[in-house]
């Protein structure tokens, strides 16, 4: 068990809806990274926050969004769904901003808009 | 967008070899380097980071090692188990602002026994 929790672990949703996905990062760790795992796809970085800030940013689409709350959880937004984000969403945390340690990972939410 | 290369894309070794492979990064402004392992159906497991040049890890029958100003890493697996079969993805970071845990598409290995 890394200590990093996401929910849901599936989704199912319609195209065009919009979910959120939710991740408590390890206790202490402030920094909070979203990754998107597509079909036979490596993990491609969406987005990261340090302590409620946006630190970097990816190859995350307009349609999707992302916060980090004052209790350090995060939220990955994704609106107008297409067929094609369906995939694994993974949070990953760490105790740093810029990536001196090791993140730890959460098992992922598995999303698949139909 | 950092430019991470990871080779081989894949491969299949014997149980009981020894094998390795690469992580290539742009050198400018390097920070860290980072090692995980992922195994299918599981999230990722960080194996290492290293942030010196020339530094080497050892965890078991797995190492690394780094170059910072040529921009490599090689990561060992010594006498290779069954239990090895995963996909080593490494992910350099600048340490700052953009780029940080950038992955490459990984090495996916298969320990046959």
């Amino acid at each position: 068990d890394s200590g990093v929790t996401q929910t849901p672990k599936h989704l199912i949703t319609a195209t065009g809806q919009r979910v959120t996905l939710r991740c408590s990062p390890r206790s202490g760790d402030l920094s909070v990274y979203w990754y998107q795992q597509s079909l036979d796809q490596g993990l491609q970085f969406l987005i990261q926050y340090y302590n409620g800030e946006e630190r970097a940013k990816g190859n995350i689409l307009e349609r999707f969004s992302a916060q980090q709350f004052p209790d350090l959880h995060s939220e990955l937004n994704l609106s107008s769904l297409e067929l094609g984000d369906s995939a694994l969403y993974f949070c990953a945390s760490s105790d740093t901003p810029g990536g001196g340690t090791e993140a730890f990972f959460g098992q992922g939410t598995r999303l698949t808009v139909v | 967008i950092l430019n991470v290369e990871q080779s081989p894309q894949s491969l299949h070794v014997q149980e009981g070899d020894s094998t390795n492979f690469t992580c290539s990064f742009p050198s400018s402004n390097f920070y860290a380097l980072h090692w995980y392992r992922w195994e299918t159906a599981k999230s990722p497991e960080a194996l290492f980071v290293m942030t010196l040049n020339g530094d080497e890890k050892k965890k078991g029958r797995i190492s690394a090692t780094l170059n910072t100003k040529e921009g490599y890493s090689y990561l060992y697996i010594k006498g290779s188990q069954p239990e090895d079969s995963a996909t080593y993805l490494c992910a350099p970071t600048k340490g700052t602002g953009a780029n940080n845990l950038f992955f490459g598409t990984g090495t996916r290995l298969t320990v046959i026994p």
